[in-house]
């Protein structure tokens, strides 16, 4: 099983749509979570990260359920820039990073 | 202050060559990362580092080797290319262990092993 489980997209939405990303994980022990953005041919640059009460940054807002392992992104008033891939990210031992395959967001005028 | 930098940016090897992708950084950071991402996949940890002198192996070690003899730079060596090989390297470096600290990658390295 996948440490890090991501529906791959794309998603297509309007600008202005609200959109949601959902994340699994499959230990429990993992300690730190993160939302990356990539852009094609990039690097991955850190977006936010997630706590366990929640927590919001402008449009975007990231929730954590541990009891039943998964992570949510939600992009509220999409815009063309949002178009990327989003990485769910989570950490294990301190050093042990884990990376989904990623969700691409495709935002339509 | 240049952050993370990879050289080179892009590089075509024959199966069975060898070389070494450099990675360097500015920022006093003691955790470094390397790390490989296939086409349409996340990232998949090769080694990393905790400090100089100090490394370990990720995910997917087979067929690299790392070398940490100074705080800013964490080279990767290819010994003997393989097309399994052929992805996009990200180096990424880290200031301590702090569950919430971020990485900052690099640009990458494209290698395509023919």
């Amino acid at each position: 099983r996948k440490e890090v489980e991501q529906d791959p997209g794309p998603f297509n939405v309007p600008e202005g749509a609200t959109v949601a990303f959902n994340c699994t994980y499959s230990n429990s022990a993992s300690q730190s979570f993160f939302w990356y953005r990539q852009d094609c041919r990039k690097e991955p640059k850190l977006l936010m990260s997630v706590y366990s009460s929640g927590n919001e940054d402008g449009r975007f807002t990231a929730q954590l359920n541990r009891a039943s392992q998964y992570i949510s992104l939600l992009i509220r008033d999409s815009k063309l820039s949002d178009s990327a891939t989003y990485l769910c990210v989570v950490n294990r031992n301190f050093n042990k990073f884990y990376f989904g395959s990623g969700t691409k967001l495709n935002v339509k005028p | 202050n240049a952050g993370v930098t990879q050289t080179p940016k892009f590089r075509i090897l024959k199966i069975g060559q060898s070389m070494t992708l450099q990675c360097a950084q500015d920022m006093n950071h003691n955790y470094m990362y390397w790390y490989r991402q296939d086409p349409g996949m996340g990232l998949k940890l090769i080694y990393y580092s905790v400090g100089a002198g100090i490394t370990d192996k990720g995910e997917v070690p087979n067929g690299y080797n790392v070398s940490r003899s100074t705080t800013e730079d964490f080279p990767l060596r290819l010994e003997l290319a393989a097309p399994s090989q052929t992805s996009v390297y990200f180096c990424a470096s880290r200031p301590t262990s702090g569950t919430t600290d971020t990485q900052y990658f690099g640009p990458g390295t494209r290698l395509t092993v023919l």
